[in-house]
């Protein structure tokens, strides 16, 4: 089946500027993922939506930093004013999140979209 | 201390021989672990889970946890110039995030 997909693949913009990053997850998983990836970084937890739930939104940087998933589904990253230092790799992830085969195991596996490399200047 | 340290350098094996990677983390109370492999410019990709303690093989791979020590480790058998790649190490936290080394490049060598 279809995997993750992100768009856009690749973003310029200059700072200052407002950018939208889409998320579409796989079919039927519940939970989704905002990761960035910063060169010389490790991945870093930006911001975890769960069904209907309260997004989990410890992970963003700063208060210009915002997501949103419409519909349990497609999800938006939204960097208002961007700066510098916000260029990086942005990966979604989604997952199941619950019970899975048929002896009903718990499983976590997350799956990443191809990303959206921003870069501002 | 990190939530996930992985021993740093690229590792360099010749083709057929086994890969060894290694992993602790910081949260004793963690119970969900994976290694992503990561092309050059590529995102992640999961190739193996695991949450008891032993081994899980999965093909050319085994994945190795033990909880009382705090480590994972993965074992890529028969390595081949395909297989090289950036390997990560993940562990599940609290809030269903996943916790990333800074990862291991491996290198195979024809």
């Amino acid at each position: 089946g279809a995997g993750v997909s992100q768009s856009p693949s690749n973003k310029v913009t200059e700072k200052g500027k407002d950018v939208e990053l889409r998320c579409d997850p796989i079919s039927g998983h519940t939970a989704l993922y905002w990761y960035r990836q910063s060169l010389g970084q490790g991945l870093e937890f930006l911001i975890y939506f769960q069904g209907n739930s309260a997004p989990d939104k410890s992970g963003l940087p700063s208060d210009r930093f915002s997501a949103e998933r419409t519909g349990g589904s497609v999800s938006t990253l939204t960097i208002q004013r961007t700066q510098q230092e916000d260029s990086a790799v942005y990966l979604c992830a989604s997952s199941q999140d619950g019970l899975a085969g048929i002896l009903g195991t718990r499983t976590y596996e997350q799956y990443f979209g191809p990303g959206t490399r921003l870069t501002v200047t | 201390q990190k939530e996930v340290e992985q021993n740093s350098g690229p590792l360099s094996v010749p083709e057929g021989a086994i890969a060894s990677l290694n992993c602790t983390y910081s949260d004793r109370g963690s119970q969900s672990f994976f290694w992503y492999r990561q092309y050059s410019g590529k995102s992640p990709e999961l190739i193996m889970s695991i949450y008891s303690n032993g081994d899980k093989e999965d093909g050319r791979f085994t994945a190795q946890l033990n909880k009382a020590s705090q480590y994972v480790s993965l074992l890529i058998r028969d390595s081949q110039p395909s297989d090289s790649a950036t390997y990560l190490c993940a562990v599940k936290r609290g809030n269903n995030r996943l916790a990333f080394g800074k990862g291991n490049q491996v290198v195979v060598i024809p």
